[in-house]
């Protein structure tokens, strides 16, 4: 199986604030990984597909990019609305696996 | 508006069996493929199970392999997931999502439904 590390686990940040959570494979997948965000009791929503491709009536200040089998999600300018888990996931291969969560927190 | 809303969750004893129900509208069921994702309390999330529109494709997480059997109904626009020899570590909120790709990512998902496997 395709062993997804996010990191850091947890962080806290400002409103305003660049942030940057990180998703390393255990191998090659190319392109295929995928980005949700979920907020307390509510299900998962996809942000980024395809580590770069921005999911329809998500905010541009989301975006996705690849350096080989490392994957950044990057928050341009956090909003109050983007205080949540964030979860990596490949689709390279099956069984389709997720990183075990960033949570932004309120600084 | 695309809607997934699962139902059949509730509380069962170890080796027991419980059968999940995703009843969906707003678009055109046939033509997706579809997964069942859960969530432990607290914990991450873990991809279930994966069926092909038609069902000719369907796979499965080791975790899962011979207890669980997902199914769809498209005259019915139903998605299903019969789990069978239930174990505490399968207790988690199931999610039914929509896949856009084959084993690809998810763009709709349910609310969730709780399934507690407890004596």
């Amino acid at each position: 199986d395709i062993q997804m590390t996010q990191s850091p686990s947890s962080l806290s940040a400002s409103v305003g604030d660049r942030v940057t959570i990180t998703c390393r494979a255990s191998q090659s997948i190319s392109n295929y990984l995928n980005w949700y965000q979920q907020k307390p009791g509510k299900a998962p929503k996809l942000l980024i597909y395809d580590a770069s491709s921005l999911q329809s009536g998500v905010p541009s200040r989301f975006s996705g990019s690849r350096s080989g089998t490392d994957f950044t999600l990057t928050i341009s300018s956090l909003q109050p609305e983007d205080f949540a888990t964030y979860y990596c996931q490949q689709s390279y291969n099956s069984p389709l696996t997720f990183g075990g969560g960033t949570k932004v927190e309120i600084k | 508006e695309v809607q997934l809303a699962e139902s059949g969750g509730g509380l069962v004893q170890p080796g027991g069996s419980l059968r999940l129900s995703c009843a969906v509208s707003g678009f055109t069921f046939s033509s997706y493929s579809m997964n069942w994702v859960r969530q432990a309390p607290g914990k991450g999330l873990e991809w279930v199970s994966y069926i092909s529109s038609g069902s000719s494709r369907i796979y499965y997480a080791d975790s899962v392999k011979g207890r669980f059997t997902i199914s769809r109904d498209n005259a019915k626009n139903s998605l299903f997931l019969q789990m069978n020899s239930l174990r505490a570590e399968d207790t988690a909120v199931y999610y039914c999502t929509r896949d856009v790709r084959r084993l690809a990512f998810f763009d709709s998902w349910g609310q969730g439904t709780l399934v507690t496997v407890s004596s």
